[in-house]
């Protein structure tokens, strides 16, 4: 059974502050990716990645970055948060086509 | 890049009857096309998918139907329970490929007893 993780369910930073999501995923898959979902606008697509150290901007990549060290781990940093990154936010993984999500952190930002 | 739009944003439906919901993609190299249902609190889940190979598919109360043509595909739930109320996402992959997916909007399924 395909098990993401997320480093934490809920989460509050102030604005400036550098924010690290982390998320694990023990399948071995090769493909990782991180999504916001806010209400009336579904699933937006931040970063992805195929493989270890390699990282390709999603749709709306503007105020974060990622990063893969390791197959498993895949995490995405708010340099400097702002009120307006306040979200829940999805991480996901797959090997081919179906993608497994984790369970989301909401983040606020204040 | 895809451009997938979902149809309608709500739906409210007593238990017994059928639910619709329609998407729409740009891409016409989109080959695969999944549907994730997300409950409350919940992560997504695949719930169906089809490839376009196939016009249908079904899996017990759903089934999803697809138009290459008109670019439009749709989920089909019958005979509503209380436990289908979730939020449903349709996607396709902005190429003929299937890493990435272009989720739409969400539908928010609300079966009443």
């Amino acid at each position: 059974d395909v098990k993401v993780t997320q480093s934490s369910r809920y989460l509050v930073k102030r604005t400036g502050e550098k924010v690290f999501l982390e998320c694990v995923q023990d399948m071995d898959h090769e493909n990782m990716f991180w999504y916001r979902q806010d209400p009336g606008l579904g699933l937006r697509l931040i970063y992805f990645s195929y493989d270890v150290k390699m990282k390709e901007k999603g749709d709306i990549p503007e105020g974060y970055s990622v990063s893969r060290e390791k197959k498993e781990r895949f995490s995405l940093i708010l340099e400097s948060a702002s009120t307006n990154q306040t979200s829940m936010y999805l991480c996901a993984s797959s090997e081919v086509a179906e993608q497994y999500f984790g369970p989301g952190t909401r983040l606020t930002v204040t | 890049g895809e451009n997938v739009e979902q149809h309608p944003s709500t739906l409210s439906v007593q238990e017994g009857d059928s639910a619709v919901i329609k998407c729409t993609y740009s891409d016409s190299a989109s080959n695969y096309f999944p549907w994730y249902k997300q409950e409350l609190g919940k992560r997504p889940q695949l719930i169906i998918d089809i490839r376009s190979n196939v016009g249908e598919k079904k899996d017990q109360r759903i089934a999803v139907t697809l138009n290459k043509t008109a670019k439009h595909f749709s989920l089909h739930i019958t005979e509503t329970q209380p436990e289908d109320s979730a939020v449903y996402f349709c996607a396709a992959p902005p190429n003929s490929g299937y890493s990435t997916l272009t989720f739409g909007k969400g539908t928010m399924l609300l079966v009443s007893p």
